[in-house]
C-alpha cells in the first residue's frame, strides 16, 4: 500500500512564478493537510482539505491556494513566488479508525527552491 | 503565539545512553501528543503518540511520559543507537473537527559512538 505521494521531489522557480504541488493521500484517508517545513523550523500548517472543500487555514497569504479533487488528492498553487517561499512543503494525510485511532501521515515533501 | 514549545533545540548522546526531549502545551483541548522522526530530504515519520487519559506509553525503546496537569510530555529515548540521529517533533492537536497539527520547533539528535 503506497503512502503519501507528492510530486515533484524538487523544483527551481523563479521569483514572481507560479508553481503547482501535488500530493496523493495514502489510499482510505480523505482529508489532506499542506505544511510549509523552512530550514532548521518545524512544519507550519497552511491549510487542510475535506470533501474537496477548504476547511481550515494557517497564517498565510492569499497567495497560497489549493484544492481536492474527488479522488481526495490535492494540489497546492503558489503565485508571486518570494524568495522566502524556498522552503519543502509536506502533505500529510489523515486517518481515523472506529476503534479511536487517529494519525497523520507524511509524504517525503517537494523541494521548492526560489531564485 | 507558539502553542508547542520543545526543548532543547540540540541534543549530543553517547550511544546507549538516554535521550529526553521535552514539549510543553497550552491549549488544554489538545487530545493528540504525537512525536515524529525527520531525517534530511524526508518527511515526519510517527514514531509514538499519547492520549491524555494514560501517563505513559512504551513502544520498544521509545516512550512517552505525560503530565496533563503540568501540561507537559517528553519523549524518552532508551539505549540510544548512532542511527536515532535526527530531529525530533512534538505535536498536538484536537482529534475532534478540523484543528491541524501544531508542531514544536524540533529537537535535533545526534547519537555518537
Amino acid at each position: 500500500d503506497a503512502g503519501v505521494t507528492q510530486s515533484p521531489t524538487h523544483l527551481i522557480k523563479t521569483r514572481g512564478q507560479q508553481v503547482t504541488l501535488r500530493c496523493s493521500p495514502k489510499s482510505g484517508h480523505d482529508t489532506v493537510s499542506w505544511y510549509q517545513q523552512a530550514l532548521g523550523q518545524g512544519p507550519q500548517f497552511i491549510f487542510q482539505y475535506y470533501e474537496e472543500e477548504e476547511r481550515q487555514r494557517g497564517n498565510f497569504p492569499d497567495r497560497f491556494s489549493g484544492h481536492q479533487f474527488p479522488n481526495y488528492s490535492s494540489e497546492l498553487n503558489v503565485n508571486a513566488l518570494l524568495l522566502g517561499d524556498s522552503a519543502l512543503y509536506l502533505c500529510a494525510s489523515r486517518w481515523t479508525s472506529g476503534g479511536g485511532g487517529y494519525g497523520y501521515t507524511f509524504g517525503s515533501g517537494t523541494r521548492l527552491t526560489v531564485v | 503565539q507558539q502553542q508547542v514549545k520543545q526543548s532543547p533545540q540540540s541534543l549530543i548522546v553517547q550511544k546507549g545512553g538516554i535521550s529526553i526531549i521535552n514539549c510543553a502545551y497550552e491549549n488544554t483541548a489538545f487530545d493528540y501528543f504525537p512525536w515524529y522522526q525527520q531525517f534530511p530530504g524526508k518527511g515526519p515519520a510517527l514514531l509514538i503518540a499519547i492520549r491524555p487519559d494514560v501517563s505513559e506509553k512504551k513502544e520498544g525503546r521509545f516512550t512517552i511520559s505525560f503530565n496533563k496537569s503540568a501540561k507537559q510530555f517528553s519523549l524518552h529515548i532508551m539505549d540510544s543507537q548512532p542511527g536515532d540521529s535526527a530531529t525530533y517533533f512534538c505535536a498536538a492537536t484536537i482529534t475532534s473537527g478540523n484543528t491541524p497539527l501544531v508542531f514544536g520547533k524540533g529537537t535535533r539528535l545526534s547519537v555518537i559512538a
